[in-house]
């Protein structure tokens, strides 16, 4: 079956733009993760969704970072007036079940953000 | 404080043989440890996971081995192939499910 789906692939924003950069998760998957990626560094966590809730938004770095999920399907991650510090891969994931179980995340192919 | 560390950025192994991908961790409040391999240009994949109640989990090729009281795991690949090489990543997972990420260790295997 289809994967989780991200796009755009690539994205080149001039610094203070405002970007918006879409996950399409696994049909029926409930819970959907946002990391951030730096260059030679692991994913790091950015924000948690199970359904529509945004249950854990810990890890977004700046009020500058907003995402949201309205009808507990697609999600969007939105960037405002976007730094040179914010380049990175961002990389959606989704899991069928909700906290508690052995389920793994499947992840999308990552948006590349270049901020000029 | 990074929690989760991989200390060997790259390692590189000829085929046939054993690869041992090593990871270290601070933090003993966790469910599951898991590796993720990582194509360029791809996100990260599955491999394989370890729960903190066992000490080896095994899935053909592949075996992750837990020391709790060393706090390290291994994840060994035997034996190595030439599409084993990516990137792998040991993350660890608990309480809101979010997984912690090391920085990972390039596998090169060369034939």
């Amino acid at each position: 079956g289809a994967g989780v789906s991200q796009s755009p692939r690539y994205k080149v924003a001039k610094r203070g733009q405002d970007v918006a950069l879409r996950c399409d998760p696994i049909s029926g998957h409930v819970s959907l993760f946002w990391y951030q990626q730096a260059l030679g560094q692991g994913p790091e966590f950015l924000t948690y969704f199970q359904n529509e809730a945004q249950l854990d938004k810990s890890g977004l770095p700046s009020d500058r970072f907003f995402a949201e999920r309205p009808e507990g399907s697609v999600s969007t991650l939105k960037i405002q007036r976007t730094q040179q510090e914010d380049s990175a891969v961002y990389l959606c994931a989704s899991s069928p079940l909700t906290s508690g179980g052995a389920d793994t995340q499947y992840f999308g192919p990552g948006t590349r953000l270049t901020v000029l | 404080d990074q929690q989760v560390k991989q200390n060997s950025p790259s390692l590189s192994v000829q085929e046939g043989r054993i690869s041992i991908l090593n990871c270290d961790y601070t933090n003993s409040m966790f469910d599951y440890f898991l590796w993720y391999k990582k194509y360029p240009a791809e996100g990260p994949t599955f491999l394989i996971s370890i729960s903190s109640i066992k000490d080896k989990n095994e899935d053909g090729r592949f075996t992750v081995f837990l020391n709790k009281s060393a706090k390290h795991l291994s994840l060994h690949i035997v034996p190595s192939q030439p599409g084993d090489s990516a990137v792998y990543f040991c993350a660890h997972r608990w309480a809101s499910d979010k997984l912690i990420f090391g920085t990972g260790t390039r596998l090169q295997v060369f034939p």
